[in-house]
C-alpha cells in the first residue's frame, strides 16, 4: 500500500524557517516524481514545487521561488521542503504528493500544516 | 497561464440524483485534464485523469467528458459518500508550474 507521511509543520513568526519532510513507503520511490502542494486554510490547492526521481530537475512557484528549497534522498525514501523566510500567505497544509502520468496527483499524504503568524 | 473556471460553486443535490460539474478553462488544454475529490480534513483523491480515465479504485459511477475549453465530471446517481468538494486540474504545458488548478465546486446535500 502507497503511504506518504508528512511531518515537520508548525507555528511559525514571518521570516522564519521550517523543513518539511514526507515519508514514502509502499512503493519504489527512486521511480517516482515528487511534489509539494499546498492548500491554504478554506482555499483551493497550489502547487508548490516539483522534483524528478533522481532529483536532478526541480521547479518551483513563483510565489516560492527563491524561499524554498525541494529535495529528496532515495537511499531514506524521503522528500522534503526547506521553507526560508516565510510569510503570512505561506499558511497552509503541505502535501506531498506522487505524480502520475508525469503531471497529475495519484497519491498524497495526509497533510501538514504551516502556520505563519507573530 | 491557464485559467480553470469551475462551475457552479455549489451543487446542491439528493442521494440518488445525478450530478454534473462543469471545468472551462481559458485556452485549449487538450483532453490533459483531471478531477479530484476532498473531503472535509482529508487530502485530494484523483477521480479521472485525461479528461475521461477512472483513475484506479474509482466507481463507475464518475465519468469525465470533453476536450479543449469544456469539460464535465458527471456523477450518476450520487451516494451519501460523494457530497464533497471536487477540483479540475489541467496538464497542458510543461513544466508543472503551468499546471493549474479550478477553484472547486462544493457538493452539499440538499
Amino acid at each position: 500500500e502507497v503511504q506518504l507521511v508528512e511531518s515537520g509543520g508548525g507555528l511559525v513568526q514571518p521570516g522564519g524557517s521550517l523543513r518539511l519532510s514526507c515519508a514514502a513507503s509502499g512503493f519504489t520511490f527512486s521511480s517516482y516524481e515528487m511534489n509539494w502542494v499546498r492548500q491554504a486554510p478554506g482555499k483551493g490547492l497550489e502547487w508548490v514545487s516539483y522534483i524528478s526521481s533522481s532529483g536532478s530537475t526541480i521547479y518551483y512557484a513563483d510565489s516560492v521561488k527563491g524561499r524554498f528549497t525541494i529535495s529528496r534522498d532515495n537511499a531514506k525514501n524521503s522528500l522534503y521542503l526547506q521553507m526560508n523566510s516565510l510569510r503570512a500567505e505561506d499558511t497552509a497544509v503541505y502535501y506531498c504528493a506522487r505524480s502520475f502520468e508525469g503531471s497529475y496527483y495519484s497519491y498524497w499524504g495526509q497533510g501538514t500544516l504551516v502556520t505563519v503568524s507573530s | 497561464e491557464i485559467v480553470l473556471t469551475q462551475s457552479p460553486a455549489t451543487l446542491s443535490l439528493s442521494p440518488g440524483e445525478r450530478a454534473t460539474l462543469s471545468c472551462r478553462a481559458s485556452q485549449s488544454v487538450s483532453s490533459y485534464l483531471a478531477w479530484y475529490q476532498q473531503k472535509p480534513g482529508q487530502a485530494p483523491r484523483l477521480l479521472i485523469y485525461d479528461a475521461s480515465n477512472r483513475a484506479t479504485g474509482i466507481p463507475a459511477r464518475f465519468s469525465g467528458s470533453g476536450s479543449g475549453t469544456d469539460f464535465t465530471l458527471t456523477i450518476s446517481s450520487l451516494e451519501p459518500e460523494d457530497f464533497a468538494v471536487y477540483y479540475c486540474q489541467q496538464r497542458s504545458n510543461w513544466p508543472p508550474g503551468m499546471y493549474t488548478f479550478g477553484q472547486g465546486t462544493k457538493l452539499e446535500i440538499k
